[in-house]
Order: structure tokens, then C-alpha cells, then sequence
């Protein structure tokens, strides 16, 4: 069964420290994951996501994601996070007709 | 091109009384998603619906909940008879297409609160 995992529940950083968030996944098929966002009262926006090709994959506002295969894993990255980084992170891999997701990490930024 | 929209943004229920979610997908989608948020937890799926078929309602739960997509409208996610258990965001999202090489886009959620 598909099935997403977030260890990292609750994160505090400092402004300009570098970020990294685990995602490990569990799917049987041909994957296609994905991070979102979830700024504090805003609805989910997609950071990135990877379908095949390259498995470093960009995102927006300096994000990006690397996909390593052996390991199960798509852990979100950003070299020197704000304090507008400041949101839930979702990984999310695909199903037949849906996304599942993990639990969610709540990242915090001290200005 | 606007987004998904959902309304209500919130919603209060007393326990027992019927709660109706409203979904518009983005314009060009025909696939629509439900998910629900309970506190602290991810996003887990409820039901998949095209214009006028339910594709996969696997995540639904087996009693009180129903969903339509009709052919004119936006989508609807009906919970009768609402419990505290119900409370929790609500939250729509469409493609334009499925299979698995799809990006679902999200609406701002419905927040449901069962008193």
C-alpha cells in the first residue's frame, strides 16, 4: 500500500540556516511525488514535483528536492530559509486516483 | 483564470444536522478530488469524482457522507447527521486530467466545526 512518512514533526531554524525535510514513501508503481506548501491561513500550494528525468527537481522561492530511488526518499531542500518560509510542508506520491500524504512537518523561522 | 474555490470557508454545525461542502474546480477540470484534514494529521483522500461518476470513494467513510459532482454546478460533499468526529478542513482539489502524471491544485478548504 502507498504510504508517505514525514519523521520531522515540528522544525526551528534561524533565518539564512540551510533546511532539509525527509520524506520516505512507500508505492509499487511509477512514482510521481510532490512537496506543498501550506502558508498559515492559505490554502496548499505545489512547491515542486518530480514525474521522471532529472532527479534534482527545482521548485519555487529556492526549494528543490532530490529523488533518491535506492533510498525512497524525495527530502526537500533550500540552502537559506526566511521568515516567509514559515508554513506546513506536505510530501505527497501519487495513487491510482489520488495523492497520499504524510503527516506534514511544521517548519518555523526565527527572524 | 481563477482557482478552486470552495465555500464556505467555515462552517458551524450542531451535532446531528446536515453539513453541505461546495467545490468549483479551476476552469478546464473535470476531475475533482476531496480530501480531510483532522488536527495534526496530513491530508487523507475521500473520494475522486468526474462530471457525473464517482470514480474511487475509497477514503469515504462507508455511512453519512456522500459526494456529487453534477454535470451542471460545482461539486458537493454532503455529511448528514454530523458528529464532533466530522470536525476537521475539507479540502477540494481538480485536475484536468488523471492518471498518474497529474498536478492537483488545491482550494483554500472548507473549516467544519461540529458543536
Amino acid at each position: 500500500a502507498q504510504s508517505v512518512s514525514q519523521h520531522n514533526h515540528h522544525v526551528i531554524l534561524s533565518e539564512a540556516a540551510s533546511l532539509e525535510l525527509g520524506c520516505n514513501y512507500s508505492y509499487g508503481g511509477t512514482v510521481n511525488l510532490f512537496w506543498y506548501v501550506q502558508y498559515p491561513g492559505q490554502h496548499l500550494q505545489l512547491l515542486l514535483k518530480y514525474f521522471s528525468g532529472d532527479p534534482l527537481v527545482k521548485g519555487i522561492k529556492g526549494f528543490e528536492a532530490e529523488f533518491i530511488k535506492s533510498k525512497f526518499s524525495f527530502n526537500l531542500r533550500k540552502p537559506s530559509v526566511q521568515w516567509s518560509d514559515t508554513a506546513e510542508y506536505f510530501c505527497a506520491v501519487n495513487g491510482a486516483n489520488n495523492l497520499f500524504f504524510g503527516t506534514g512537518t511544521r517548519l518555523t523561522v526565527i527572524p | 483564470n481563477a482557482g478552486v474555490m470552495q465555500n464556505p470557508r467555515h462552517l458551524v454545525r450542531r451535532r446531528g444536522q446536515e453539513a453541505r461542502l461546495r467545490c468549483s474546480p479551476m476552469k478546464g477540470h473535470s476531475h475533482v478530488y476531496w480530501y480531510r484534514q483532522l488536527p495534526e494529521e496530513g491530508l487523507k483522500f475521500m473520494v475522486y469524482l468526474q462530471k457525473e461518476n464517482i470514480i474511487d470513494e475509497s477514503g469515504m467513510p462507508k455511512e453519512r457522507f456522500s459526494a456529487e459532482f453534477p454535470k451542471e454546478g460545482p461539486s458537493i460533499l454532503r455529511i448528514q447527521q454530523v458528529v464532533r468526529g466530522d470536525s476537521a478542513a475539507y479540502f477540494c482539489a481538480s485536475s484536468p486530467t488523471s492518471g498518474s502524471s497529474y498536478e492537483q491544485y488545491f482550494g483554500p478548504g472548507t473549516r467544519l466545526t461540529v458543536t
